[in-house]
């Protein structure tokens, strides 16, 4: 595998299930980024890491846990999602965490919450 | 705070014509500005960025942008529009004074390309 992968691409889940995104990131990338794309929205910047530590948590809400168990690996945990937490969840990563370091995105998640 | 306008949710050109995406950001200090495209079910891929140096900044597949900090724009264009260009361009910005990268989205440009 090469650049950024993640598992599962579709996943529909009921607002009472818990379930988890996966993201890797084949790069030797120290920093990873949760964005959420939804329709005629902006990407929605949800956490970023660096060097395994959170660097930013955008005001999102606690139904969402993320966790970076090394560089190369992200998990978004979920739990109790409403149906409007419905959206594509991408994951991308960077050398590092300067403003001018390219992003590389993953293909993301499509979540559908009933 | 850092915000970026794209005009326009859809563009539409025949192949071979020229392409003009429209980006405008407004920051309180000297921005990096990116392009990016999305193919469908894909995630985004650089086309090109703005960091410093010469305003006028070449990408990939043909793409250029050219920074105008007068007009705090950032447009992206192609002389010759082909049927793969089809995809969702997103114009972002980022503050090269923040400690760590965060990038600031459009809404996106679906481009269109009929034969």
């Amino acid at each position: 595998e090469t650049g950024v992968t993640q598992t599962p691409r579709h996943l529909v889940m009921g607002m009472t299930n818990k379930k988890s995104l996966k993201c890797e990131q084949h790069l030797g990338h120290n920093a990873m980024y949760w964005y959420k794309q939804s329709a005629k929205k902006p990407l929605e910047l949800m956490f970023v890491y660096n060097f395994k530590e959170q660097t930013e948590n955008n005001s999102v809400p606690s139904r969402f846990s993320p966790e970076c168990p090394n560089s190369s690996h992200l998990f978004l945990h979920l739990h109790t999602l409403q149906p409007e937490d419905s959206a594509l969840y991408l994951c991308a990563s960077s050398p590092g965490d300067r403003g001018t370091d390219t992003q590389y995105f993953g293909p993301g998640t499509r979540l559908t919450v009933l | 705070a850092q915000s970026v306008t794209q005009l326009g949710s859809h563009v539409s050109v025949s192949e071979g014509a020229l392409v003009l995406l429209r980006c405008n950001y407004s920051s309180s200090v000297p921005p990096y500005l990116f392009w990016y495209v999305q193919y469908p079910n894909q995630g985004l891929q650089l086309l090109l960025k703005y960091t410093t140096g010469a305003t006028l900044v070449k990408g990939i597949n043909g793409f250029e942008a050219e920074f105008k900090k007068s007009e705090t724009s950032f447009h992206l264009t192609k002389p010759s529009a082909h049927m793969s260009d089809a995809a969702e361009y997103f114009c972002a910005v980022s503050d090269r004074y923040t400690g760590f990268q965060k990038l600031v989205f459009g809404t996106g440009t679906r481009l269109l390309v009929s034969p």
